[in-house]
């Protein structure tokens, strides 16, 4: 049973792109889960999602930034046209129900140049 | 805020001896749980103790809860090597129709061969 996935590791972008951030749950949950860190910081919560509905974005920056969980397919993390404070890495979790412990993937490291 | 915060931020030891490393959180609690990160990596969560526990074990770690003082602290005994990484308390907080983890700065742990 593989762990939760991310891709890609390491995105590079320039600013004003946009970065596509992936996460694919482990099999069998349907609670994905995206969190922030910033270089020398713990993780902040961004954003809550179960298969095609968003439950939780109050972390989610306003402006910019989106997120879904489509019925087939990965969850998408969109940021688009990046500044330089969006270089963080970014984190995915899933767990099988709301409440249980969440499994984390190996994150996703965006560099804005 | 509702984050918590580790003490020491970072702590350096020699292979073999223990270390310590605490959470102080701010809200009333229903778990607690602790979380190991690899420079460059993703979490590896490494215990969850519930509010009516004082203590739990696992392999070399240690985990103690004192909710009077809502406080809890991680040990490491017979530290290795390997065991360099940074450590996170995290508390799980329902709202808005999700259980999110707010993580504190975490304690940067070096062990020295």
């Amino acid at each position: 049973n593989a762990g939760v996935m991310q891709n890609p590791r390491h995105l590079v972008r320039r600013r004003g792109q946009e970065a596509r951030l992936r996460c694919s749950p482990m099999k069998g949950h349907s609670h994905v889960y995206w969190y922030r860190q910033l270089p020398e910081e713990g993780l902040k919560f961004m954003v809550y999602l179960q298969k095609e509905n968003i439950i939780d974005e109050s972390g989610m920056p306003k402006e910019r930034f989106s997120a879904e969980f489509p019925k087939e397919g990965p969850s998408i993390l969109r940021i688009q046209q990046v500044v330089r404070g969006d270089s963080a890495a970014y984190f995915c979790a899933s767990s099988p129900y709301s409440g249980q412990e969440q499994f984390f993937g190996p994150g996703t490291r965006l560099t804005v140049l | 805020s509702q984050q918590g915060e580790e003490d020491p931020q970072a702590l350096s030891i020699q292979e073999g001896e223990n270390a310590t490393m605490n959470c102080s959180y701010k809200t009333s609690i229903n778990n607690l749980q602790w979380y190991r990160q690899n420079s460059g990596r993703g979490l590896v969560h490494l215990i969850l103790i519930r509010s009516n526990e004082r203590e739990k074990h696992s392999g070399r770690l240690r985990v103690t809860l004192d909710t009077s003082k809502k406080s809890s602290s991680l040990l490491i005994t017979a530290s290795r090597a390997a065991d360099t990484a940074s450590y996170f308390c995290a508390q799980p907080i329902t709202q808005g129709g999700s259980e999110k983890l707010v993580f504190g700065k975490g304690t940067k742990l070096t062990v020295n061969p």
